[in-house]
């Protein structure tokens, strides 16, 4: 079946430190790939996506490559601010679109000033 | 821009009262979704409506009652809720059933 998975959190780094998180899946042929996020009291927001193998999604800073080859869609800031302190979570969107979109268990982020 | 608008923003409800929550989205999208959110766990995915007919219903109890009255509108009808009902209600859109588009939510207390 479809799943995804990622690293555990919470993640705390200081501020203008560089962001990972990794993000795997396990899914049949190419799903679309999310990454929300959801910042404290909120609901969640689409920070990007890649459709295909070897997209790059980009957005405020954040990137993320769909790795077919390592089933993979980790995701990566070169400079984080205390402002994305936040939940991350990745997503995948199987091929059939009758079948529901899989969450991961989401990583808490906390940046120190 | 997405926008998906939920109202109310909180809810404070006993275990005997009827409550609803809305929602509304302006985007033309022809799917919409309920989705389930407790602390510090990813959403659970309860409906989905899809051009304005329930397509999918994920095994959920029947004290919650969705409603489609048309393309732009979302409802969830709460009647006889449980403590554990407590949570933050996610509504969100669709227009391909692929990239999701979430409101801010509804955080529900039930007491």
């Amino acid at each position: 079946g479809n799943s995804v998975t990622q690293m555990e959190g919470p993640v705390t780094l200081s501020e203008e430190a560089f962001l990972t998180i990794n993000c795997t899946y396990t899914a049949t042929g190419y799903p679309s790939l999310f990454w929300y996020v959801q910042y404290p009291g909120e609901g969640l927001q689409l920070l990007l996506k890649a459709t295909k193998a070897d997209d790059k999604g980009s957005n405020k800073g954040f990137e993320a490559t769909y790795r077919k080859e390592t089933t993979s869609f980790h995701l990566e800031k070169g400079s984080v601010q205390v402002s994305d302190s936040a939940v991350y979570f990745c997503a995948l969107s199987p091929m059939n679109r009758d079948d529901k979109i899989i969450f991961g268990k989401g990583t808490r982020l906390h940046i120190l000033p | 821009d997405t926008e998906v608008t939920q109202t109310p923003k909180h809810l404070v409800m006993g275990m005997t009262n009827k409550k609803s929550l809305k929602c509304e989205q302006h985007m033309g999208h022809r799917a919409m979704y309920w989705y389930k959110q407790k602390a510090k766990k990813p959403p659970e995915l309860m409906f989905v409506y899809s051009y304005e007919k329930l397509s999918i219903n994920e095994s959920v109890p029947s004290r919650f009652s969705p409603e489609c009255p048309n393309s732009s509108l979302l409802n969830l009808h709460l009647h006889a809720l449980q403590p554990e009902d407590s949570a933050l209600y996610l509504c969100a859109s669709s227009q391909d059933q692929n990239t999701i588009y979430f409101g801010e939510g509804s955080w529900l207390t039930v007491v």
